[in-house]
């Protein structure tokens, strides 16, 4: 089985400034990581993943993850962040074969304060 | 392009009464779908999910069973409510490869 950790629950933060976002992952088997942004009362929507290759990734609205598997850890970075970044993120990971239902982290809420 | 359609939005149900919660999706063939329930400050736990029509795999054990009774739709059910239902249901699909998941715009149920 797999599990996600989320180290912050909550992550104020000022505008412009820099942020990173932690995840740690446990797994027996190999796995695809992902993060994705919950804005207040919607779905969840894809950010990012890795499934393979460049271990440094790119996604939407200029965040990006590194995998790091020696430390089992996807942390999310983004260089300046903006108020519409405020929302709930959340780390996830699946296996690479057989049943890939997504395991998530508990959330981390990031608030961009002006 | 797929979408992803739930409904109700947003549903008040006193405790005891029945449930039916409808995930579907368009613009895509024989997909997974998943159900899933956020608690309130917590994150998402996986409910059932199905590979097809009539298969069906329940994670949890709990009040709530679900049926696929066509390829592009998913209905979460409950015979008689229980306060600890409440919550925020979403509703995913994967393709084939099964590499990420696209979510639905969530239904909100308070249990009263």
């Amino acid at each position: 089985a797999q599990s996600v950790t989320q180290l912050d629950s909550q992550v104020p933060v000022f505008e412009e400034a820099p942020v990173e976002l932690r995840c740690n992952y446990s797994s027996s088997v190999s796995v695809y990581l992902f993060w994705y942004v919950q804005y207040p009362n919607q779905g969840l929507q894809l950010l990012l993943k890795y499934l393979s290759g460049s271990t440094l990734v790119k996604g939407i609205n200029g965040f990006e993850a590194e995998f790091n598997k020696s430390q089992t850890s996807f942390h999310l970075r983004k260089p300046s962040v903006h108020i519409s970044d405020t929302a709930e993120y959340f780390c996830a990971v699946s296996r690479d074969t057989g049943r890939r239902a997504l395991t998530f982290g508990s959330g981390t809420r990031l608030q961009v304060q002006p | 392009s797929q979408t992803i359609h739930q409904w109700p939005a947003t549903l008040v149900q006193p405790v005891g009464s029945p449930l039916s919660l409808e995930c579907t999706v368009e613009g895509t063939s024989n997909p997974n779908l998943y159900w899933y329930r956020q608690a309130a400050g917590r994150g998402l736990q996986l409910l059932f999910y199905s590979v097809g029509i009539g298969q069906i795999s329940s994670e949890v054990p709990q009040n709530l069973s679900a049926s696929r009774p066509q390829d592009r739709q998913f209905i979460l059910s409950s015979k008689k409510l229980l306060l600890s239902d409440s919550g925020f249901y979403l509703c995913a699909w994967s393709g084939r490869g099964f590499d990420e998941q696209f979510f639905g715009p969530g239904t909100r149920l308070t249990v009263l």
